[in-house]
């Protein structure tokens, strides 16, 4: 049984698109993140949410919205997608708004071409 | 804010012998420091972590230091096994209104056997 799912797993778009990728954690965590891994492997915060409350937005273009709709999911849409955004994007679980333990999904590999 | 540098980018060990990966961090606020271990193709995975009233703590073949004063923390991974071959990312984590995790840029360890 996964902890932290993703889907989809790979997604290939034009420039301009609208897409969506879906996070679910069955780890009963309070709190659920998104990173962005970039082709360097640079992992970067991008979101975090509390129990559905969103706590961090690391000044993300608002082309991105998260949305909780409960404390187990967190999914991302993004508008209008660009070049630049290819990446591989990763949710996260943890336990507490503390930032430890963080439990990854297997990540969205997102190529905009 | 906190930034995390990490060194060396590449580390190639022969099978047996140990590794050494070392991250400096430059907020002293920063309290938690956790390492992650990624294989190809999938998400980080926490390995170890430890907390700033901690100088050191082991785990098997793992082990991390921590030296505050210098803002140093280090990763030994001793009696090298080609599973060990991964990417290894340090991690800071500080408050800062909400917490935040900063990452290293990533260790690629090869083991050679």
């Amino acid at each position: 049984d996964t902890a932290v799912s993703q889907t989809p797993k790979y997604l290939v778009t034009q420039m301009g698109n609208d897409k969506s990728i879906k996070c679910e954690q069955n780890l009963g965590h309070d709190t659920m993140y998104w990173y962005k891994q970039d082709s360097k492997k640079f992992l970067k915060i991008m979101f975090s949410y509390n129990n559905k409350e969103l706590i961090i937005n690391e000044t993300v273009p608002n082309r991105f919205s998260p949305k909780s709709p409960d404390k187990a999911h967190l999914n991302l849409h993004i508008n209008s997608l660009e070049l630049g955004d290819s990446a591989v994007y990763f949710c996260a679980s943890g336990p507490a708004a503390t930032n430890e333990k963080l439990f990854f999904g297997s990540g969205t590999q997102l190529s905009v071409l | 804010g906190e930034n995390v540098e990490q060194h060396p980018s590449t580390l190639s060990v022969q099978e047996g012998d140990s590794a050494v990966i070392k991250c400096t961090y430059s907020d002293s606020a920063s309290n938690y420091f956790p390492w992650y271990k990624q294989e190809l193709g999938k998400g980080p995975q926490l390995i170890i972590d430890i907390r700033s009233n901690v100088g050191e703590k082991k785990d098997q073949r793992i082990a991390v230091t921590l030296n505050k004063t210098a803002k140093h923390f280090s990763l030994h991974i001793t009696e090298t096994q080609p599973e060990d071959s991964a990417v290894y990312f340090c991690a800071a984590t500080v408050n800062t209104g909400g917490f935040k995790t900063i990452f290293g840029a990533g260790t690629r360890l090869f083991v050679k056997a």
